[in-house]
């Protein structure tokens, strides 16, 4: 079954404890993305990756590094977390121009 | 002004009739346009894609694209409760980049 499995999916933590959320894919997607929703904003981009060890910015990467060792693995690295990171996340993978295949997501708190 | 926009809503109408979401965008060069149906607390799921002017209809979906206007709808005719949802516009504008919409929020009245 074609999918992408994040994890953990429900997370607290406390500032300033570093942690990783995974993300998976087994599509052979060239491309995988990290975003985030919050209310009223939509999903924001904050990485994303076109191949191996190809990786740029999206719209508000602060506070946020990925990783793009093997093609179907984006863990996404909060090293200082804080609370307005505070937030529910999305990892997606895709093909050009096709849509976009995403993970169950990963509820964020931190305190 | 916003690469992609959608009016927040909530868009309510009453069961069996016939919903209209619009989205506008900026980026002319724009290729491909989606539409994703978000669930409360719940991942994006695809329902339609468009990628040439013109109608594309699919069961009780239509998707609407105007290049020269920017502008991408859909229409879900026979609105059911279980269509509900907060509806993502999503915009391809360059290879790399696939912008969403904030959504509009949809309430199916019984």
């Amino acid at each position: 079954e074609a999918q992408v499995t994040q994890n953990p999916r429900y997370l607290i933590t406390v500032t300033g404890k570093k942690l990783t959320v995974t993300c998976s894919q087994n599509m052979n997607h060239e491309y995988m993305s990290w975003y985030r929703q919050d209310p009223g904003l939509g999903l924001r981009q904050i990485y994303y990756s076109m191949n191996v060890e190809v990786t740029d910015k999206g719209d508000v990467p602060e506070g946020y590094k990925v990783s793009r060792k093997e093609k179907r693995n984006f863990p996404l690295i909060l090293e200082s977390p804080s609370p307005n990171q505070t937030s529910l996340y999305f990892c997606a993978s895709r093909e050009t121009n096709t849509e976009a295949f995403f993970g169950q997501g990963t509820r964020l708190t931190v305190v | 002004q916003k690469e992609v926009e959608q009016n927040s809503g909530p868009l309510s109408v009453p069961e069996g009739a016939i919903a209209s979401l619009n989205c506008t965008y900026s980026d002319r060069g724009s290729q491909s346009f989606f539409w994703y149906r978000q669930y409360s607390g719940k991942s994006p799921e695809l329902i339609m894609s468009i990628y040439s002017n013109g109608d594309k209809e699919d069961g009780r979906f239509t998707a609407q694209l105007n290049k020269a206007s920017q502008y991408v709808s859909l229409l879900i005719r026979d609105s059911q409760p279980s269509d509900s949802a907060t509806y993502l516009c999503a915009v391809t504008p360059g290879t790399y980049k696939y912008i969403f919409g904030t959504g509009t929020r949809l309430k199916v009245l019984a």
